[in-house]
């Protein structure tokens, strides 16, 4: 069974800009988490969907948001860029129960100058 | 809010010697703690959980403990390898209607020949 994909891997843009990552989870997994990973702060939690419904958030501003299609597959977008997006966006699936059993994509390093 | 608390930062021990990394959690209610390995370049990869209703649970040369009484719980690696050298996170799952896993910063495991 394939893992979970993200695309694209790096990216590169400039502040205020917006950008678009996008994450396809494993097969017949219907729930997707997205992680901002950076050296400061660690693992934090951005946002979950399940069934095309956003169940639940973390701490970060409207800026950052997402969307699950019907297929289960996920896009988050950051709008108005800033230099502390810079990060490791990293997309996990799992087959439905939350938390349990998240299995991680290899993530999109977004870099904003 | 939620946090979880990850020591050592870095481990450094030889080939074929344990490593042991600790993790005390804060929400009484998180029932779902698992366990990622990260390789450079790499997204997290999940290589051991537990759940509350258990105490300790073995993979073979991995192995868990959890201590809910304390609030903590530990990833023990034996007879370690080279290939075992990477960053490992601990997680604890929050209470609420729809689950988030809080992430410990990490740990950097080095296995020396």
């Amino acid at each position: 069974k394939a893992g979970v994909t993200q695309t694209p891997r790096y990216l590169i843009k400039t502040r205020g800009q917006q950008v678009t990552l996008s994450c396809s989870p494993i097969s017949g997994h219907r729930s997707v988490s997205w992680y901002q990973q950076t050296p400061g702060q660690g693992l934090q939690f951005l946002f979950e969907y399940f069934s095309e419904t956003q169940r639940n958030k973390g701490n970060f501003p409207g800026r950052f948001s997402g969307r699950q299609f019907s297929n289960s597959r996920s896009e988050m977008n950051v709008s108005t860029l800033e230099l502390g997006d810079s990060a490791l966006y990293l997309c996990a699936s799992s087959l439905g129960g939350m938390a349990y059993e998240q299995y991680f994509g290899p993530g999109t390093r977004l870099t904003v100058t | 809010g939620e946090n979880v608390e990850q020591h050592p930062s870095t481990l450094s021990v030889q080939e074929g010697d344990s490593a042991v990394i600790k993790c005390t959690y804060s929400d009484s209610a998180s029932n779902y703690f698992p366990w990622y390995k990260q390789e450079l370049g790499k997204g997290p990869q999940l290589i051991i959980d537990i759940r509350s209703n258990v105490g300790e649970k073995k993979d073979q040369r991995i192995a868990v403990t959890l201590n809910k009484t304390a609030k903590h719980f530990s990833l023990h690696i034996t007879e370690t390898q080279p290939e075992d050298s990477a960053v490992y996170f601990c997680a604890a799952s929050t209470q609420g209607g729809a689950q988030k896993l809080v992430f410990g910063q990490g740990t950097r495991l080095t296995i020396n020949p």
